[in-house]
């Protein structure tokens, strides 16, 4: 099993509409979460950091269910501007290690 | 403040070529990590400096691969001898203090093709 699994889409949106993603994580040591979104062909970007109680930043909102060790990430009111690949990334502080997933490619229309 | 800085962009390379790829973290971060991101296993550690240290290099593919800092504005990751599946997009980051949830600043990467 992958340390961090995302489903890798795409998900194909109209503009406005509200998407979701998820991310699951095996190892229930891990601490620290966020979601990073990179652009075709250029590097990878924070997002927003995912806090336990969740946090919203704008139009999106960032979820953690330690329970069934995943994470969510909710898009609200889609704009184009939104077509990216969104990375969850997972920190262990046990073994010092972040790591990332592949990747949901999230594709918004007009 | 000019971010990260790796060179070169682009390399084209043949097998069995050395290969030198080249960052400048920002300015004031004590963290500096490699990565090579493919698009079968994605973003993938290769190693850490912290303070110009090489704390984590578990994630280095082989012998091949060597990565040094010889000071905290310069770091190089070094491919010898290169081989196809190496291709990939290597990336830089670096960060003031990335275990107390700091950011990670990427670099633009470098795109490695070897032929």
């Amino acid at each position: 099993r992958k340390e961090v699994e995302q489903d890798p889409g795409p998900f194909n949106v109209p503009e406005g509409a509200t998407v979701a993603f998820n991310c699951t994580y095996s190892n229930s040591a891990s601490q620290s979460f966020f979601w990073y979104r990179q652009d075709c062909r250029k590097e990878p970007k924070l997002l927003m950091s995912v806090y336990s109680s969740g946090n919203e930043d704008g139009r999106f909102t960032a979820q953690l269910n330690r329970a069934s060790q995943y994470i969510s990430l909710l898009i609200r009111d889609s704009k184009l501007s939104d077509s990216a690949t969104y990375l969850c990334v997972v920190y262990t502080g046990t073994a010092s290690k972040l790591t990332f997933g592949t990747g949901t490619r999230l594709q918004v229309t007009l | 403040d000019a971010g990260v800085i790796q060179s070169p962009r682009h390399e084209v390379t043949e097998m069995g070529q050395e290969v030198t790829l080249r960052c400048k973290p920002i300015s004031g971060h004590d963290y500096l990590f490699w990565y090579r991101q493919t698009m079968m296993r994605g973003l993938e550690l290769l190693i850490y400096f912290n303070n110009n240290v090489p704390i984590d290099d578990s994630g280095m593919p082989e012998d091949r691969f060597s990565a040094k800092m010889p000071n905290a504005s310069f770091s190089t990751l070094k491919i010898q001898p290169s081989e196809p599946r190496d291709s990939a997009v290597y990336f830089c980051a670096s960060s003031l203090n990335w275990k107390t949830k700091e950011t990670q600043y990427f670099g633009p990467g470098t795109r490695l093709l070897v032929l």
